[in-house]
């Protein structure tokens, strides 16, 4: 266990529907990330949150949107998304420092968008 | 998109032999090198965080060099078992895309055969 978990495990979602993933860590953290893992791609760094505030959105269309309420929690709300958008979502954290900090990831989310 | 490199993708090793994979990186502007290891339906854990170039680093019977100047990593396995099948990614972080920007590569897979 790395401390970080997510929530689903699976979703299965069509076009038109509204959803969204939750990460959740309590290792003291102030830094998160969602990353996107599409079949036979490197793992994509999508955002990353200091301190609850966005410091990286990588080109990321705007049907995905992320909240972080709080350190130690973060969400990707998720509408009208394509097929193309099916993939493996996880969630990290990290302490904020110099770069050779290591991160935490959850187990993902394997998301179906039909 | 800076451009990491894993090989080979895939391997399948006998239980009881060592083996080795590679990372490359851009060997400009570098910070740290990082090697996870990924277990299917579990987490990506932090195996090791390297910084300087001849670094060596050692966990049980997994070590990592690293070689800053030529940009690459090697991650050795010594006598494989098979709880050390798992998908083993090495991600870059370089000093002009910002200490939280890792840039994964796409993994070797190892199965080791009992």
């Amino acid at each position: 266990e790395t401390g970080v978990t997510q929530t689903p495990r699976h979703l299965v979602m069509g076009m038109t529907n509204k959803k969204s993933l939750k990460c959740e860590q309590h290792l003291g953290h102030n830094a998160m990330y969602w990353y996107k893992q599409s079949a036979k791609k490197p793992l994509e760094l999508m955002f990353v949150y200091n301190f609850k505030e966005q410091t990286e959105n990588n080109s990321v269309p705007s049907r995905f949107s992320p909240e972080c309420p709080n350190s130690s929690h973060l969400f990707l709300h998720l509408h009208t998304l394509q097929p193309e958008d099916s993939a493996l979502y996880l969630c990290a954290s990290s302490p904020i420092g110099p770069s050779y900090n290591e991160q935490f990831f959850g187990p993902g989310t394997r998301l179906t968008v039909l | 998109i800076l451009n990491v490199e894993q090989s080979p993708q895939s391997l399948h090793v006998q239980e009881g032999d060592s083996t080795n994979f590679t990372c490359s990186f851009p060997s400009s502007n570098f910070y740290a090198l990082h090697w996870y290891r990924w277990e299917t339906a579990k987490s990506p854990e932090a195996l090791f965080v390297m910084t300087l170039n001849g670094d060596e680093k050692k966990k049980g019977r997994i070590s990592a060099t690293l070689n800053t100047k030529e940009g690459y990593s090697y991650l050795y396995i010594k006598g494989s078992q098979p709880e050390d099948s798992a998908t083993y990614l090495c991600a870059f972080s370089g000093t002009q895309t910002g200490a939280n920007n890792l840039f994964f590569g796409t993994g070797t897979r190892l199965t080791v055969i009992p």
